[in-house]
């Protein structure tokens, strides 16, 4: 597609449950990039991927995210155990290519809202 | 770490006057680039304007344009004929060229830019 979709829109857990975002990159685009946007505004990079491949993952907090990219799937966030804190927007974004390559302009999906009650 | 700083955060322009949004950052890198994001209510990432460092002329795009001063580590975007549209919250973003953060985005707080009639 031409644009990043992702899905849920809104989402609303229980502390302790578990919440899975999806997003598909916008076609052609090899890079997808996952950043946590809470409530003052701070935005939190999470994990990249080149296509399937884990590309920096320095940002996850591992005990309770993880995240996949497959092949013809979109690509997943999950939270097991969500906390109060996780309460945030998910933003996702693809690049065509890596800064130095040209095309790296990174494009944003709409957001999935995470409320965590 | 890249640090992306946003002294103000708030502005205010009346309509069709002209408004500058300040950003500075920190980095020891000479290969990186430079984004505003404008973020309606809507929370959609939209960007608005992107900048090389290996570039020295200014990137503008129709009523935007950057002052760029690489050797002051400033990045400002400058508004002109102010519309009631441009009404968002602004984000200043860092991008590495190379390295281990390749591909992350680092952002500032963000400007909360009001427009009035």
């Amino acid at each position: 597609g031409e644009e990043v979709a992702q899905t849920p829109k809104h989402l609303v857990r229980g502390e302790g449950q578990k919440a899975k975002l999806y997003c598909a990159p916008i076609k052609g685009h090899s890079y997808v990039f996952w950043y946590q946007q809470v409530l003052k505004n701070e935005f939190k990079f999470l994990i990249s991927f080149q296509n399937e491949n884990v590309f920096d993952e320095t940002g996850m907090p591992k005990e309770r995210f993880s995240a996949k990219c497959l092949p013809n799937s979109p690509c997943s966030l999950e939270i097991q155990a969500t906390k109060l804190e996780d309460s945030a927007v998910y933003f996702c974004a693809s690049s065509q290519s890596l800064p130095g390559q040209g095309q790296e302009t990174q494009y944003f999906g709409p957001g999935t809202r995470l409320l965590v009650l | 770490a890249q640090t992306v700083t946003q002294s103000q955060p708030e502005m205010s322009v009346q309509e069709a006057e002209t408004v500058t949004l300040s950003c500075t950052y920190d980095t020891s890198e000479s290969d990186y680039y430079l984004f505003w994001y404008k973020q309606p209510p809507s929370r959609q990432m939209i960007l608005v304007i992107r900048q090389e460092a290996y570039k020295q002329q200014n990137a503008t795009e129709n009523r935007f344009s950057v002052n760029f001063q690489k050797a002051a580590k400033s990045f400002s975007l400058k508004i002109s004929d102010s519309q009631l549209g441009d009404a968002a919250m602004y984000f200043c973003a860092y991008r590495s060229g190379r390295g281990s953060t390749l591909g992350r985005l680092y952002f500032g707080r963000g400007t909360q830019l009001t427009v009035w009639p």
